[in-house]
């Protein structure tokens, strides 16, 4: 069956430094990836998506995703976090015709 | 504004009830989706609806019953057969279902807090 798999359910990182989410994807044959933030109590925003049209894709609030084939990842990025990035990330993937599938999340802690 | 709106935020339930949780939409969206989240599981879809008068089960979807009279609605019954019911449930709705193009995306409410009391 597909998946994805999200490494480190907690993440910590000083306001300032690069922040890396990790999301790896089981599949022959790439599917459509998703990055999704929930701040707490909340419903899920969008932050990007990769649909084929290019490997590198940028996103709201300064993050991107590069998709990598080779490495069946897509990788969540941002140069420098901040305060108000603390959040729980969730990366998903789905295919046509298909409902979206998550990840388990990444809790992304922010230190000042 | 078009969006998704989630009804009650937070809902009780005595152990032996169904209780129902309204999800509406007005983005005139074909598809619309149940999921449920719990602490360390990410969401897990419950049920899924691609056009009105038709739905289909998700991976979690025993103890669980859903109708789709109405483009606009799509209310998920959580049954007393639901041993677990506690948990943080979204709704959320797509274009179509699985359609994903550069410019489509799938929309959430923000969401109905269920405790079993």
């Amino acid at each position: 069956a597909q998946s994805v798999t999200q490494l480190g359910s907690h993440v910590s990182v000083s306001e300032g430094a690069l922040v890396l989410l990790r999301c790896n994807y089981s599949s022959s044959v790439p599917p459509y990836l998703f990055w999704y933030v929930q701040y707490p109590n909340q419903g899920l925003q969008l932050l990007l998506k990769y649909t084929s049209a290019a490997t590198l894709v940028k996103g709201i609030n300064g993050f991107e995703a590069e998709f990598k084939k080779s490495e069946t990842s897509f990788h969540l990025t941002k140069p420098s976090a901040h305060m108000s990035d603390a959040a729980e990330y969730f990366c998903a993937y789905s295919n046509s015709g298909y409902a979206l599938n998550f990840g388990k999340g990444t809790s992304l802690l922010v230190t000042p | 504004d078009g969006g998704i709106t989630q009804s009650p935020k937070y809902l009780f339930r005595k152990e032996g009830q169904n209780v129902t949780l309204s999800c509406e939409q007005n983005l005139n969206h074909d598809a619309m989706y149940w999921y449920r989240q719990d602490p360390g599981q990410g969401l897990r879809l419950i049920y899924y609806s691609q056009i009105v008068n038709d739905f289909q089960k998700g991976d979690i979807a025993e103890g669980y019953s859903v109708s789709r009279e109405k483009k606009e609605s799509f209310p998920l019954t959580v049954t007393s057969a639901q041993k677990n019911p506690t948990a943080f449930y979204l709704c959320a709705s797509s274009i179509d279902l699985g359609k994903w193009t550069t410019n489509t995306e799938a929309f959430f409410g923000q969401g109905t807090r269920l405790t079993v009391v």
